[in-house]
């Protein structure tokens, strides 16, 4: 079974507007990455954080982590059309682990 | 640097035939994943391979189905007996054992059972 479920499962905003998207996971973890997949494609990997860092930033992204609540958000700041992809937030347990536990994805959409 | 490389792209086989596909991950890799996605899901674990050990698998991962990864390189995955079920992204993804965890993937393989 997937470990994390993102919030909302579907999203549509206008371009250059900021999208944010949630993921809530079950068990403590060792960091928890967010990957971005284009309709029909694999996946890459955008950003990684760990269980004792608290918020992080790649260019347009910004990573949040709260391990008392067990949850993420990742925001896209001034959007753009490149950006419509689903999103998936995937943890991995603890730092010996094998594999990364993938969530159920925010589909995304920008509105030219 | 060629990233994580999946043969074919695509495959359309009947109910009962046997598949295999490949997967050729990053050169000094020596992680290498399989997951299936079906549509508006997210992967799901399969098998994983350091080096040339197996050393998970997943439940999902029916008897029907076999993975090898000879010589610690290229990896296969060979679905038997294929049932419609079977359809699904088969996704291969590679990675450092010393990384942190973040995995690289191959663009998949759509396989399509009739």
């Amino acid at each position: 079974s997937q470990q994390g479920e993102e919030d909302p499962q579907a999203l549509s905003i206008q371009e250059g507007e900021n999208a944010t998207m949630n993921c809530s996971y079950k068990t403590s973890i060792n960091n928890l990455q967010w990957y971005r997949q284009n309709s029909g494609r694999g996946l890459v990997h955008l950003i990684l954080i760990r269980s004792n860092e608290r918020e992080k930033h790649s260019g347009r992204l910004r990573v949040t982590l709260d391990t008392s609540k067990k949850s993420s958000s990742l925001l896209i700041t001034a959007s753009r059309a490149a950006d419509t992809a689903s999103y998936f937030c995937a943890t991995l347990r603890y730092s010996s682990a094998s594999k990364i536990i993938f969530g159920s994805g925010t589909r995304l959409s920008i509105r030219p | 640097d060629t990233g994580v490389s999946q043969d074919p792209r695509h495959k359309i086989t009947k109910r009962g035939q046997n598949v295999t596909f490949r997967c050729d991950p990053i050169s000094e890799h020596n992680r290498l994943y399989w997951y299936r996605q079906t549509l508006g899901q997210g992967p799901e674990f399969l098998t994983y391979f350091q080096n040339e050990a197996q050393l998970e698998k997943s439940r999902l991962l029916s008897d029907r189905f076999s993975a090898e990864r000879p010589k610690g390189s290229f990896s296969t995955l060979e679905i038997q007996r294929t049932e419609q079920g079977d359809s699904a992204m088969y996704l291969c993804a590679s990675s450092l054992a010393s990384g942190g965890g973040e995995q690289y993937f191959g663009p998949g393989t759509r396989l399509t059972v009739t």
